[in-house]
């Protein structure tokens, strides 16, 4: 059975840089598109950005300047990076897979247990 | 850009059935048929429910479905059990700028009465 498990820093300064790793156990890492989705208390979700075994990436437009994300295929994992933080960063963070043929991200089916990041000074 | 428009909330009796309507526009949901739907149930990671419009995973149950008209994605759940109430989110593909991305909606809470 597949399963992301997440880990990162949950306690940022302003201006700092989030950084979190997820890793992929029991299956495969090629062949799906790797997103990080958010979602700020009480709120909904946002989603980040996403990328493949081949390191193409897709970003949220509106993230897309602070956004990093890269793969690890040696060891079935991936990062994300969102450089500046603010308080309006403060979100639960998931890492997920996305299985569409065409939009990935558009059929999310497999979800890690999420990571709470607050950013506070 | 904006999320999609969902109602804040819904809710019904066991054994009912509600819909929960996403409003898009021609950018997004009219002009693409990439609409999925989410079940998130309080401090859980969301659920795949519905991709592609009407398409639901292997083990999610046929009282789930999912339609679409214009710019408007619509979930339907039938014959309500008390186990549904959770929050749903819908996404849909958008081309508004050259990024291939997807945008949720705000969320609908579903109350089981």
């Amino acid at each position: 059975q597949v399963q992301l498990q997440q880990w990162g820093a949950g306690l940022l300064k302003p201006s700092e840089t989030l950084s979190l790793t997820c890793a992929v156990y029991g299956g495969s890492f090629s062949g799906y598109y790797w997103s990080w989705i958010r979602q700020p208390p009480g709120k909904g979700l946002e989603w980040i950005g996403e990328i493949n075994d081949s390191g193409r990436t897709n970003y949220s437009p509106s993230l897309k300047s602070r956004v990093t994300i890269s793969p690890d295929t040696s060891e079935n994992q991936f990062s994300l990076k969102l450089s500046s933080v603010t308080a309006a960063d403060t979100a639960m963070y998931y890492c997920a897979r996305g299985r569409g043929k065409v939009v990935p991200a558009a059929e999310i089916d497999l979800w890690g247990q999420g990571t709470v990041v607050t950013v506070s000074s | 850009q904006s999320a999609l428009t969902q109602p804040a909330s819904v809710s019904g009796s066991p054994g009912q059935s509600i819909t929960i309507s996403c409003t898009g526009t021609i950018s997004d949901i009219g002009g693409y048929n990439y609409v999925s739907w989410y079940q998130q149930h309080p401090g859980k990671a969301p659920k795949l429910m519905i991709y592609d419009v009407t398409n639901r995973p292997s083990g999610v149950s046929d009282r789930f479905s999912g339609s679409k008209s214009d710019n408007t994605a619509s979930l339907t759940i039938s014959g309500l059990q008390a186990e549904d109430e959770a929050d749903y989110y819908c996404s849909s593909y958008t081309s508004i700028t050259t990024d291939l991305h997807v945008i949720f909606g705000g969320g609908t809470r579903l109350t089981v009465l």
